[in-house]
C-alpha cells in the first residue's frame, strides 16, 4: 500500500515571510496529490492539487511542487499569515484503487509569529 | 448547498456501550469515506461505500466496527463495545460518482468519540 509521510512535524515561520513544507511518498503509483489545511477543531480543506503528470502548480498565494524522481512533494505559502496557522496534510490517491481513497502524511504544524 | 454533514460533533461513551456515527454527504455524491483521526496524527482511512455497497473496508478494524450507507438516509458508522483506545475524532468525506478528474474528497467537520 501507499504510504505517505512528512519531514518536518512543526514550522514556525515569521509573519510576511513564505513557508514551505514537505512531504515524500512511497507509492510510484499514485497519480494524484492534494495538500489539506486543518485547523484546530475542524475537518480538513482542500488547498490545492496536482496531478502526477504535472511537476508545478500555482493557486492564489500557494504553490504545490512534485518531484516524482524522489518522490517528494512540497507546499510553498507565500507571504505567511496569522490565519494559515493550522496543520498541513498532504495526500496521495493510489492510482489503480477502486475510488476516491486518499492516503494522508502525518501532518506538519505551520505556527505563523505575528 | 450544504457541506458534508456529520453528528454528533461530540459523542461521549462508557466503555462497552455503543457509539453511531452519522454522515449525509454533499449533495449528488454518491461516495462516501470514513477516516479516522487521533491526536496529533494524519487521517487514517477506514472504509469506502456506495449506496448499498462497501467498497473497500481495509482499514476497518474487524471486530466491532461496521459501517452502512443505505438507499435512503446517511452513511453510519458504528462502534461496539467502545474500549478507550476507540477515542478519536471520525471524519466522513464524500465525492461525486465516478472516479473525479480532480479526486477531491469533501469532508465534514468530524464527530469527536470519548470513551471514559
Amino acid at each position: 500500500g501507499e504510504s505517505v509521510g512528512l519531514h518536518l512535524p512543526t514550522l514556525s515561520v515569521q509573519e510576511g515571510d513564505n513557508s514551505i513544507i514537505n512531504c515524500a511518498y512511497s507509492n510510484s503509483a499514485s497519480d494524484y496529490f492534494i495538500w489539506y489545511k486543518q485547523e484546530s477543531g475542524k475537518g480538513p480543506q482542500f488547498i490545492i492539487d496536482i496531478r502526477s503528470n504535472m511537476d508545478k502548480r500555482q493557486g492564489q498565494r500557494v504553490t504545490v511542487l512534485l518531484n516524482k524522481t524522489v518522490k517528494h512533494l512540497s507546499l510553498q505559502i507565500a507571504a505567511t499569515q496569522p490565519g494559515d496557522s493550522a496543520v498541513y496534510f498532504c495526500a496521495g490517491r493510489e492510482k489503480y484503487n477502486a475510488g476516491n481513497m486518499l492516503t494522508f502524511g502525518g501532518g506538519t504544524r505551520l505556527m505563523v509569529k505575528p | 448547498n450544504a457541506g458534508v454533514m456529520q453528528n454528533p460533533r461530540h459523542l461521549v461513551r462508557r466503555r462497552g456501550q455503543e457509539a453511531r456515527l452519522r454522515c449525509s454527504p454533499m449533495k449528488g455524491h454518491s461516495h462516501v469515506y470514513w477516516y479516522r483521526q487521533l491526536p496529533e496524527e494524519g487521517l487514517k482511512f477506514m472504509v469506502y461505500l456506495q449506496k448499498e455497497n462497501i467498497i473497500d473496508e481495509s482499514g476497518m478494524p474487524k471486530e466491532r466496527f461496521s459501517a452502512e450507507f443505505p438507499k435512503e438516509g446517511p452513511s453510519i458508522l458504528r462502534i461496539q463495545q467502545v474500549v478507550r483506545g476507540d477515542s478519536a475524532a471520525y471524519f466522513c468525506a464524500s465525492s461525486p460518482p465516478g472516479l473525479a478528474l480532480a479526486g477531491e474528497l469533501f469532508f465534514g467537520e468530524g464527530s469527536r468519540l470519548t470513551v471514559l
